[in-house]
């Protein structure tokens, strides 16, 4: 038990679209989501937190308004990339924790994104 | 031997010796900390937790130890095998009312056969 799916994969855009990842609890309920970016060889930047029906607090140094995320359901957590450039080029990885269980966080396989 | 890479510190170890990767944690409050192995391109694999009321936990292969005074986290991995290379890294759950987790820098195990 304990999956989280994350979709797409992997996804290559141009420069100045926006990008949607979205991370799925598949047979749990999450009432916390957090959405990570990893850079190459290097470890992994908490950049939100992201409550079911609430707003996500976002780290310091992380824009809102560039990323946009959106926790509709227990199940479900978006993460919109708006006006992509290529320095948001990274690997994001979101991770969720199960009701009741609020110290376990269980994380997906992660989305690659390139911004030609 | 251990060496420090561009960015993540490499440790490189014959297959079938014992591992110890090291992780200073940093914050004194933190009760709740966490291994996790990463393969290239894939999300963290859990391997093991430690509470703060304890100083050592053992799993199949795998020991933690932790050391509060000194705010130090280490894996032993015993037996080392090639299906071990890869990126390790430690958490610390902040005890905050958010319950967030703060990354370590990261160690990448390579083991040489």
């Amino acid at each position: 038990g304990a999956v989280v799916s994350q979709h797409p994969s992997w996804v290559i855009c141009k420069s100045g679209t926006s990008v949607k990842i979205e991370c799925r609890s598949l047979d749990f309920q999450a009432t916390t989501m957090f959405w990570y970016r990893q850079f190459p060889k290097q470890s992994l930047m908490l950049m939100a937190t992201s409550n079911e029906g609430s707003k996500a607090t976002y780290e310091q140094g992380v824009e809102k308004d560039k990323f946009l995320i959106n926790h509709a359901s227990l199940t479900l957590s978006t993460l919109t990339v708006t006006s992509a450039h290529p320095e948001d080029s990274s690997f994001y990885i979101c991770s969720a924790q199960r009701q009741g269980k609020r110290d376990t966080q269980y994380f997906g396989p992660g989305t690659r994104l390139t911004v030609l | 031997g251990e060496s420090v890479g561009l960015h993540l510190p490499t440790l490189s170890v014959q297959e079938g010796d014992n591992s110890i990767i090291n992780c200073a944690y940093s914050n004194s409050a933190s009760d709740y900390f966490i291994w996790y192995k990463q393969e290239s391109g894939k999300g963290p694999q859990f391997i093991i937790d430690i509470r703060s009321n304890m100083d050592k936990r053992q799993g199949q292969r795998v020991t933690v130890l932790l050391n509060k005074t000194v705010k130090h986290l280490s894996l032993q991995i015993a037996a080392t095998q090639p299906g071990d290379s890869a990126v390790y890294f430690c958490a610390e759950n902040m005890a905050s009312g958010t319950y967030k987790y703060i990354f370590g820098t990261g160690t990448r195990l390579k083991v040489l056969a």
